[in-house]
């Protein structure tokens, strides 16, 4: 099975600008989380989809938004592009739907964002 | 709610030491408790998960952890470390049942000292 896959793997952008990033999760997950990962702040949650709907949500101003496709891609947009975002922006696919124990999280590679 | 602590951002071992990596969880409910491994300029890595079965959990590369309830601490070991073990680790509590989302600890970056 193909693992999660993330395009593009680098972007450069100007501050003020907008980006989107794509995530395509495990081919039957319908689980796909985001994370921002900082040397500073570390591991820091955006949001989870699931089933096109956003499940969960951390604590990130409305600049950061996502959406998942019905066949489970998903994508997150960050408007108005600051400093501060550029970070590694981590996807994670995971099997689960609400009710299950648990299910392990599978992470892409990555996008390494950077913002000038 | 849950959290997650990781003692220690950085530890070096020598090569062919005891690796330990501390973790302790808080959690309103029985916890899920993973160990991940990032090596540069990649995703993370699931290591070993624990799933309220054994409370020894082995893992890939040689790792293994103890969930001990009552210390509420879920340690990361490998008897003997190796230079390819070093790497940022991070230990993550899932909340399971309301929904998927995994916290994540500050992380460890390993060191090993050949």
């Amino acid at each position: 099975k193909a693992g999660v896959t993330q395009t593009p793997r680098y972007l450069i952008k100007t501050r003020g600008q907008q980006v989107t990033l794509s995530c395509s999760p495990i081919s039957g997950h319908r689980s796909v989380s985001w994370y921002q990962q900082t040397p500073g702040q570390g591991l820091q949650f955006l949001f989870e989809y699931f089933s096109e709907t956003q499940r969960n949500k951390g604590n990130f101003p409305g600049r950061f938004s996502g959406r998942q496709f019905s066949n489970s891609r998903s994508e997150m947009n960050v408007s108005t592009l600051e400093l501060g975002d550029s970070a590694l922006y981590l996807c994670a696919s995971s099997l689960t739907g609400r009710g299950a124990p648990y299910s392990e999280q599978f992470f892409g590679p990555g996008t390494r964002l950077t913002v000038l | 709610a849950q959290s997650v602590t990781q003692l220690g951002s950085h530890v070096s071992v020598s090569e062919g030491a005891l690796v330990l990596l501390r973790c302790n969880y808080s959690s309103s409910v029985p916890p899920y408790l993973f160990w991940y491994v990032q090596y540069p300029n990649q995703g993370l890595q699931l290591l070993l998960k624990y799933t309220s079965a054994a409370t020894l959990v082995k893992g890939i590369n040689g790792f293994e952890a103890e969930f001990k309830k009552s210390e509420t601490s879920f340690h990361l070991t490998k008897p003997s470390a190796h230079m390819s073990d070093a790497a940022e680790y991070f230990c993550a509590v899932s909340e399971g049942y309301t929904g998927n989302q995994f916290y994540f600890g500050t992380g460890t970056s390993l060191t090993v000292i050949p």
